[in-house]
């Protein structure tokens, strides 16, 4: 395993309402994904990350932001949760284009 | 724009097969190509990742190849056992600078003791 921990692993919140959930990783990887995993479709890139403070969007960034304050962590901000965004979040490392380590997920539920 | 297909969908075999899971793509100019491993309600493990230059990549039970030309890779699971039933999800990414990862829907597989 690479290392990498997710929190918090499961969430109900309220339309409306901001949320983070936040990636932390103890293998120095330089890059960092987060993705979201619906049935039907698979998994689809939200934002990635290649350096501290270096982020950018994936195929389904709209309502969703990303910080990255150091190596170690990588923040999933959803400004105002929809029901739309209920759904199983990962984040994943790698070290340049080579193989993708993911955590564990967080099941998030907007009621 | 690249598509990656994972067929069957889902797969239900009786212990000790030997098994085929296929992916395919359309655009044969890949940088590598990574199967992964799905347990129920986890997250995903990495199973094997093989290069553009390279045909295959072999781990224990597990043997992957990759024909780029013909944008096919399979992955081969040998005498197959309770505890390989997963979902299996295979994910290309693209030559040159592009890091992102395109996703196959994954085959369910079940192995019957």
């Amino acid at each position: 395993d690479a290392g990498i921990t997710q929190s918090p692993r499961h969430k109900v919140t309220e339309t409306g309402t901001p949320v983070t959930l936040r990636c932390h990783q103890t293998e120095n990887h330089r890059y960092m994904y987060w993705y979201r995993q619906d049935p039907g479709h698979g998994l689809r890139l939200i934002h990635y990350s290649y350096g501290v403070k270096d982020t950018d969007k994936g195929e389904v960034s709209d309502g969703y932001s990303v910080s990255r304050s150091k190596t170690e962590d990588f923040l999933l901000t959803l400004e105002s949760a929809t029901s739309s965004q209920t759904s199983v979040y990962f984040c994943a490392t790698s070290q340049g284009a080579y193989e993708q380590y993911f955590g564990p997920g967080t099941r998030l539920t907007v009621t | 724009k690249q598509e990656v297909t994972q067929i069957p969908a889902a797969l239900s075999v009786p212990e000790g097969e030997n098994l085929v899971l296929n992916c395919s793509f359309t655009d044969s100019a890949i940088y590598n190509l990574q199967w992964f491993r799905q347990d129920p309600g986890k997250g995903l493990t990495s199973l094997l990742l093989i290069q553009s230059s390279q045909r295959e990549q072999t781990s224990g039970r597990l043997n992957a190849s990759l024909d780029k030309s013909s944008g096919r890779s399979t992955l081969y699971i040998a005498a197959s056992q309770p505890g390989d039933s997963a979902t299996y999800l295979c994910a290309v990414r693209g030559a040159g600078n592009n890091r992102k990862l395109i996703w196959g829907l994954g085959t369910s597989l079940a192995v019957n003791p």
